[in-house]
């Protein structure tokens, strides 16, 4: 069964605090790891794709992966209101499967 | 660049009535094309994906059909729509494992 297990939130934080989003995910075989933003009423869009164990920084984004925990995580430093949104991980498999979590919804309070 | 068209926009339909959504791809060749649902708070839930012409996997078993007829186009279809499926439909083209989303159709059956 491939699962992937985020917190639905709300997780609420201060403007300029670090937000942080975890997901867990119980197939050891998962490839690459992705986070995407979907804004109230639109499509996901992709903001982080991460395939080896460590950081990887773009901008105010970091995603962090451990294969071994099985565990994938989003910072957002400086967090603005307009990160305001729901975050989804997703976990990908070498035939093109892709599987989604539920999301965690993100309010920046200003 | 790649771009991805999905109409209509929104949809209101009766109950038992057909559907017919369509999604097209500009910009690139052969790519995988998928179609997800997701339901008002949920997640995302895949429903069909493609690799080529002709060729379509399902997911669910359901009252929904996907056909490719052209590379760059993925229609899904229903003869008969029920209350429960009314959702966004989301069609994702990918390569190399990641995948992109279009903008997204909003449906309500009645």
């Amino acid at each position: 069964q491939k699962e992937v297990e985020q917190n639905s939130g709300p997780l609420s934080v201060p403007e300029g605090a670090i937000a942080s989003l975890n997901c867990t995910y119980s197939d050891r075989v998962s490839q690459s790891f992705f986070w995407y933003r979907q804004y109230s009423g639109k499509s996901p869009e992709l903001i982080m794709s991460i395939y080896s164990n460590g950081d990887k920084e773009d901008g105010r984004f970091t995603a962090q992966l451990n294969k071994a925990s099985q565990y994938v995580s989003l910072l957002i430093r400086d967090s603005q209101p307009s990160d305001s949104a729901t975050y989804l991980c997703a976990v990908g498999y070498n035939n093109n499967d892709m599987r989604f979590g539920a999301g965690t919804r993100l309010t920046v309070k200003p | 660049s790649q771009t991805i068209h999905q109409w209509p926009a929104t949809l209101v339909q009766p109950v038992g009535s057909p559907l017919s959504l369509e999604c097209t791809v500009e910009g690139t060749s052969n790519p995988n094309l998928y179609w997800y649902r997701q339901a008002a708070g949920r997640g995302l839930q895949l429903l069909f994906y493609s690799v080529g012409i002709g060729q379509i996997s399902s997911e669910v078993p359901q009252n929904l059909s996907a056909s490719r007829p052209q590379d760059r186009q993925f229609i899904l279809s229903s003869k008969k729509l029920l209350l429960s499926d009314s959702g966004f439909y989301l069609c994702a083209w990918g390569l190399v494992g990641t995948q992109y989303f279009g903008p997204g159709t909003r449906l309500l059956v009645l």
